[in-house]
């Protein structure tokens, strides 16, 4: 139950394309939803949060969508650029806990 | 800010030998987490502390594993004996909660590259 499932586990996008990557969750304690970026050789940043009280959040080309009845949520990534090529890690967090983080997505852009 | 500063970023040990990783948080965080990255396993949690206490050690593998926060700006992840199957990146991050809210940002640290022969 304290699980984030992810997937795909890797990604190939066309540039100019959209990268979607989901992830999945059981336990409804949950109210803070995390994405993190993470490049070769450093450490996972933080890219774009969600709270269970909004469906949407967007900034700039990257974009949360939260469906709290099918405990889903996903990154969108809009105009991919090569640039985007990282690991990407959704999470979730139960109120003043530790985050669970997914496996992890390796999204690669196509020049 | 300088960050989360680890150290050291790369270390090659042979199995048997202990091995000390290091950690100096972001100021005035009051979260500090540890964690271990493979492509198996992708990241795992090993050990967090909230004002240099350990509230949560489940993630520690076994016993050969320890962790330390002596005080607010530093940290110790300590392998004795180490393993080749400890072979992975760690790394430290640090975070405050806002005012009402969940864990918030987690700020990670660069990471030590661990290779055990």
């Amino acid at each position: 139950q304290q699980q984030v499932k992810q997937s795909p586990q890797s990604l190939i996008v066309q540039k100019g394309g959209i990268s979607i990557i989901n992830c999945a969750y059981e336990n409804t304690a949950f109210d803070y939803f995390p994405w993190y970026q993470q490049f070769p050789g450093k450490g996972p940043a933080l890219l774009i949060a969600i709270r269970p009280d909004v469906s949407e959040k967007k900034e700039g080309r990257f974009t949360i969508s939260f469906n709290k009845s099918a405990k889903q949520f996903s990154l969108h990534i809009m105009d991919s650029q090569p640039g985007d090529s990282a690991t990407y890690f959704c999470a979730a967090s139960p109120y003043r806990d530790k985050i669970i983080f997914g496996k992890g997505t390796r999204l690669h852009i196509l020049p | 800010d300088a960050g989360v500063i680890q150290s050291p970023r790369h270390e090659v040990t042979e199995m048997g030998q202990e091995v000390t990783l290091r950690c100096k948080p972001i100021s005035g965080h009051d979260y500090l987490f540890w964690y271990r990255q493979t492509m198996m396993r992708g990241l795992e949690l090993l050990i967090y502390f909230n004002n240099n206490v350990p509230i949560d050690d489940s993630g520690m593998p076994e016993d050969r594993f320890s962790a330390k926060m002596p005080n607010a700006s530093f940290s110790t992840l300590k392998i004795q004996p180490s393993e080749p199957r400890d072979s992975a990146v760690y790394f430290c991050a640090s975070s405050t909660p806002l005012s009402g809210g969940s864990t918030d940002t987690q700020y990670f640290g660069p990471g030590t590259r661990l290779t055990v022969l």
